[in-house]
């Protein structure tokens, strides 16, 4: 079973720093997924990846599959950036369910 | 365009009382549909999923169940609640056999009392 660990479990900034949050795993995976969570509970997909990187406006995430590491960066950060960032991997097939990370919670201050 | 539903959004139960909760897709077929729940102070865990009406495959034992009883509708049910079944509970769809995006629904906040 793939054990995904989050760092850090919170991280409070102030609107305009640069963010980063970390995401480890145990076992080799099929695809990583960065998902984000606001206070209602609604969940979004951010990204989806095997390797390298991809951006999307002021969010970036990266994969190092030797490493089994992940980051997503958050660029310009802003108080609607405010939300919880879940890590969650896939380690079979597509039709498998995810394994998370417990999730980062990033206050942005104005 | 895809859409998920889920209902009730929020559901009070006592224990011991039956669950049902409902989760529809409208826009695709044949999707996979996974049942997740997140406890308070909890990370989500993947409760059940299923490739196929009447396919069920169950991640963890407990007091619950799912069914397919039609391609695009993934039910989560208990005949008696507990109090550890407190939690908020989303489903999801993907589609195809490669590793897809998981699209995620509103959830159901469920408070057993």
């Amino acid at each position: 079973k793939n054990e995904v660990e989050q760092s850090p479990q919170n991280l409070t900034a102030q609107e305009g720093e640069f963010i980063t949050i970390n995401c480890s795993y145990s076992v080799g995976i099929s695809a990583l997924h960065w998902l984000q969570q606001h206070p209602g509970g609604g969940i979004v997909s951010l990204f989806m990846l095997s390797s390298g990187k991809k951006k999307h406006g002021r969010l970036i995430a990266t994969i190092n599959i030797q490493e089994k590491h992940s980051s997503l960066h958050i660029t310009a950060s802003h108080p609607r950036d405010s939300a919880v960032y879940i890590c969650a991997v896939t380690s079979g097939g597509g039709a498998d369910g995810l394994t998370f990370g417990k999730g980062t919670h990033l206050i942005i201050q104005p | 365009s895809q859409t998920i539903h889920q209902w009730p959004a929020t559901l009070v139960q006592p224990v011991g009382s039956p669950l049902s909760l409902e989760c529809t897709v409208e826009g695709t077929s044949n999707p996979n549909l996974y049942w997740y729940r997140q406890a308070a102070g909890r990370g989500l865990q993947l409760l059940f999923y299923s490739v196929g009406i009447g396919q069920i495959s169950s991640e963890v034992p407990q007091n619950l169940s799912a069914s397919r009883p039609q391609d695009r509708q993934f039910i989560l049910s208990s005949k008696k609640l507990l109090l550890s079944d407190s939690g908020f509970y989303l489903c999801a769809w993907s589609v195809g056999s490669r590793v897809y995006e998981q699209y995620f629904g509103p959830g159901t906040r469920l408070t057993v009392t």
